[in-house]
Formats: structure tokens, C-alpha cells, sequence
């Protein structure tokens, strides 16, 4: 499984923009990157997930480069309601029969101040 | 539409009390899963099982044992508790979407486990 390097924490404001960069340099070639959102006292939330270039949904982007060595969520205009660690897997098979496990690493905490 | 179900929610076991903890879901998943989370920590993977029938070791499966009984449930047993098992306890559920691949996995509210 790739080994992920995410910041441990990022403070930010409400109404900004927050990037979190995650660093992934032996992705494999069927890899997919996906990232998570865990508010405290709940299970981890599916965010948004790609294979490379960019993707968007209603929650987030995430930003994929050429060399799918890093990836990078970014949240528009955040709230008081995104504060919350943010985990980035790489890893998940394509390939059902090898089952998907899960691993995380530490995650990210961001803090949104008012 | 419940999706992963967890019990309990909350448990206080004393040292060397045994107890299960039991997980359902009902999204016809293939895959399910086991982690614990001490405080200001992330996940750690427990056990697996990618398929009914097939259990697999995790990160820290020493301690404890699980059984997949059938496609909707996945339980995990604490034989022997110690202080060190206290922890947050998530069940998860994941399948395969969409035609490229990659899978979402789905958690449960978690069950906090005290051993004093």
C-alpha cells in the first residue's frame, strides 16, 4: 500500500479557501486516491475520490497532477462546521477479488476560526 | 436505510472480562472492516474481511478475533480485556463502485470501549 505524508494540522478562517497537500511518491498505477472527514466522536465520512487531473463534487476539488505523486483537497469558503481531520488513503484496488483494505495515517486536523 | 450498524455504543469492561462487539450493514458490501482509534490518533486497522467467509490480520489484530457470520455482520471479540485495548472502536463497510474501481467505505458511529 502507498504511504501517505499529510500536515498534521492547518489552522484557517471562515470564508477561506483551505488546501491540503498529501504526498504519496510510490503510488501504483491502479491506485486511487480518496479522502475522508472525521468530526469528533463520529466514523470517518467519504469526501471525494479521483484517479488523476481534477475532480469536483458539491463538498470539495481534488487536484491531481500528471505524476499522481501528490494530491491536493481543497474546500471552498470553509465554515465553522469543516473543522475536522481530514484523511488521505492511496491504495484501493481495482481489483475486486483482492478486497479493499483500508488504511489510514494520522490525518490532518483543520481548525476554522470565526 | 441504516447502513453500518455498531453495539453497543458504549462499554466498560473491567481486566480480562471478555466481550463482543457486533457490527451490521445493509448495503450488500462484500468487504468489512475493524479499527480502533485512541484519542487525538488515527485509525489503525484491526482485522478484515474482503469477502464472507475470509478473515485477514490488520495492523494490531493481537488481542483479538473476529467472524465474519455472514455478508451483513462482522463482529469482533475482546477474549481477555487490558487497559491498553481502551479505544474507539468503528466498523466499516466497502464495495466496489463505479466501472473504474475504487471503493467508498461507510463507518459506523463507533463504540467506546472503557477497560478499567
Amino acid at each position: 500500500l502507498a504511504k501517505t505524508t499529510q500536515p498534521i494540522s492547518m489552522d484557517s478562517y471562515e470564508g477561506q479557501e483551505v488546501n491540503i497537500t498529501c504526498s504519496h511518491n510510490n503510488i501504483a498505477t491502479n491506485d486511487y486516491i480518496t479522502w475522508y472527514q472525521q468530526f469528533p466522536s463520529q466514523g470517518p465520512r467519504f469526501i471525494i475520490q479521483g484517479y488523476k487531473t481534477k475532480v469536483t463534487n458539491e463538498v470539495a476539488s481534488l487536484f491531481i497532477p500528471a505524476d499522481r505523486k501528490s494530491s491536493t483537497l481543497s474546500l471552498p469558503r470553509v465554515s465553522l462546521s469543516d473543522t475536522a481531520v481530514y484523511y488521505c488513503l492511496v491504495g484501493l484496488s481495482m481489483i475486486k477479488a483482492a478486497g479493499n483494505k483500508l488504511t489510514f495515517g494520522g490525518g490532518t486536523r483543520v481548525l476554522v476560526k470565526p | 436505510n441504516a447502513g453500518v450498524t455498531q453495539t453497543p455504543k458504549f462499554q466498560v469492561l473491567k481486566t480480562g472480562q471478555s466481550m463482543t462487539l457486533q457490527c451490521a450493514q445493509d448495503m450488500n458490501h462484500n468487504s468489512m472492516y475493524w479499527y480502533r482509534q485512541d484519542p487525538g490518533m488515527g485509525l489503525r486497522l484491526i482485522y478484515y474481511s474482503a469477502s464472507e467467509g475470509t478473515t485477514d490480520k490488520g495492523e494490531v489484530p493481537n488481542g483479538y478475533n473476529v467472524s465474519r457470520l455472514n455478508k451483513r455482520e462482522f463482529s469482533l471479540r475482546l477474549e481477555s480485556a487490558a487497559p491498553s485495548q481502551t479505544s474507539v472502536y468503528f466498523c466499516a463497510s466497502s464495495e466496489i463502485w463505479g466501472s473504474g474501481g475504487g471503493t467508498e467505505a461507510f463507518f459506523g458511529q463507533g463504540t467506546r470501549l472503557t477497560v478499567v
